[in-house]
């Protein structure tokens, strides 16, 4: 599986959007980018995930790159709730997810 | 739907005893999996199941048992605990219209002394 790398921190002010990037340059055609979050002690929380395209939901948006090589999940409005460790991962399938040790999102007043 | 369950949410075990850790979700979910989080660290799969029947060992499985007889049950056995099996145990599953999306239980709290 494609190792993935993160900062490990970042803060972003309220109400503006978190911009949080994902380096994995060995990527390969058929796997996927997740993107999971965990709240202070609580179980993580699926994201957003894609292939190619750039995709959007309730929650965020996610942007890879052309060559796939990297990504950027967005949260278009930063709340203090956003103030978690969020996971990128690079996976063939659903299963068998490497959750690294992430960034740690910290959302300021 | 109460999604995943895990109980218990904390207990403390001395060395050399046993437990077991269960797991349930009432999602109709094929897949299930456990993972183990130790302080400041990311999650490592420990064993996870396709199926009734059916597991298979992850990134950490040793000292570790599970059996899968039901979908909705996926319960994981410690044997002989260890100090170094301290740790925050989380279940999930994924399946259904979802199977990108792995659902987590609130996990358990293992404290071995």
């Amino acid at each position: 599986d494609a190792k993935t790398t993160q900062p490990p921190s970042m803060d972003c002010a309220e109400g503006r959007a978190a911009n949080l990037p994902c380096n994995h340059s060995t990527i390969s055609g058929n796997e996927y980018v997740y993107w999971y979050r965990q709240i202070h002690s609580q179980g993580p929380q699926y994201i957003i995930h894609g292939l190619k395209n750039n995709e959007t939901n309730e929650m965020a948006s996610l942007i890879i790159t052309e060559d796939r090589k990297s990504s950027t999940l967005i949260l278009p409005h930063a709340t203090l709730r956003d103030t978690a460790v969020y996971y990128c991962i690079v996976r063939t399938g659903a299963n068998n997810l490497f959750f690294g040790t992430g960034t740690r999102l910290t959302v300021i007043p | 739907n109460a999604g995943v369950t895990q109980t218990p949410k904390f207990r403390i075990l001395k060395i050399g005893q046993s437990m077991t850790l269960q797991c349930t979700q009432d999602m109709n979910h094929n897949y299930m999996y456990w993972y183990r989080q130790d302080p400041g660290m990311g999650l490592k799969l420990i064993y996870y199941s396709v199926g009734a029947g059916i597991t298979d060992k992850g990134e950490v499985p040793n000292g570790y048992n599970v059996s899968r007889s039901t979908t909705e049950d996926f319960p994981l056995r410690l044997e002989l605990a260890a100090p170094s099996q301290t740790s925050v145990y989380f279940c999930a599953s994924s399946g259904g219209t979802s199977i990108y999306e792995q659902y987590f239980g609130p996990g358990t709290r293992l404290t071995v002394t």
